[in-house]
């Protein structure tokens, strides 16, 4: 099974800060039809995950522009601009490139 | 506006079977898209578990072996999650969701005697 490293385990951020995510990939999730299948997913406390980012680096319908992904092959990012406090929560990777699809261990974004 | 709401029962005896009900309004399951059960474990854990494509055809993580089944009933618009055999490595809050794009609120399932 692909394995995705998401580092750092845990983010404290002050308000208005940038945030950045790594999501490392034990082998490159480019498909054979040339898509990369990487997602990024946001839990806030007490709701279900929520689509942020697909392919590396489309925002989902709704998601605002200080969310941006980028990375290719097996090495992906998650910044965001301006953290607001609707953006606190846990943010996954995952990988729908290679059967089975996968998660990363999750980081918590969080408060100082 | 689409809409997934999962149910079932919150308390499963080890060696049983869990099964759950993902109830779809605002979609058609047989218009498009893949439809997962996915499952987040205490901590923060995730795990794909499978899906059933809008065709009808079904595709299951390995670690669940021949456990699990996916299921639909397209005339009442909803899908189904059989998990057989569960031991207390089964307890998690179950989500189903339209290809992850659209999720339901989760249902806590707890695996005890």
């Amino acid at each position: 099974d692909v394995v995705l490293t998401q580092t750092p385990v845990a983010q404290p951020v002050t308000l208005g800060d940038q945030a950045s995510i790594s999501c490392r990939s034990s082998q490159s999730l480019v498909h054979s039809n040339g898509n990369t299948y990487l997602e990024w997913y946001l839990q806030k406390p007490g709701q279900s995950p929520q689509l942020l980012i697909y392919k590396v680096s489309n925002r989902f319908s709704g998601v605002p522009d200080r969310f941006i992904g980028s990375g290719s092959g097996s090495d992906f990012t998650l910044k965001i601009s301006r953290v607001e406090p609707e953006d606190l929560g846990v943010y996954y990777c995952f990988q729908a490139t290679h059967d089975p699809y996968t998660f990363g261990a999750g980081t918590k974004l969080e408060l100082k | 506006e689409i809409q997934l709401q999962e149910s079932g029962p919150g308390l499963v005896k080890p060696s049983q079977s869990l099964s759950l009900t993902c109830s779809v309004t605002g979609y058609t399951i047989t218009s498009g898209y893949d439809w997962s059960w996915i499952r987040k474990f205490p901590g923060n854990k995730m795990e794909w578990m499978g899906y059933i494509s809008y065709s009808g055809s079904t595709n299951y993580n390995p670690s669940l072996k021949s456990r699990i089944s996916i299921t639909r009933d397209t005339s009442k618009n909803q899908f189904f999650l059989q998990l057989n055999s569960v031991t207390t490595e089964d307890t998690a809050t179950y989500y189903c969701a339209r290809s992850f794009m659209d999720w339901g609120q989760g249902v806590m399932v707890t695996v005890s005697s």
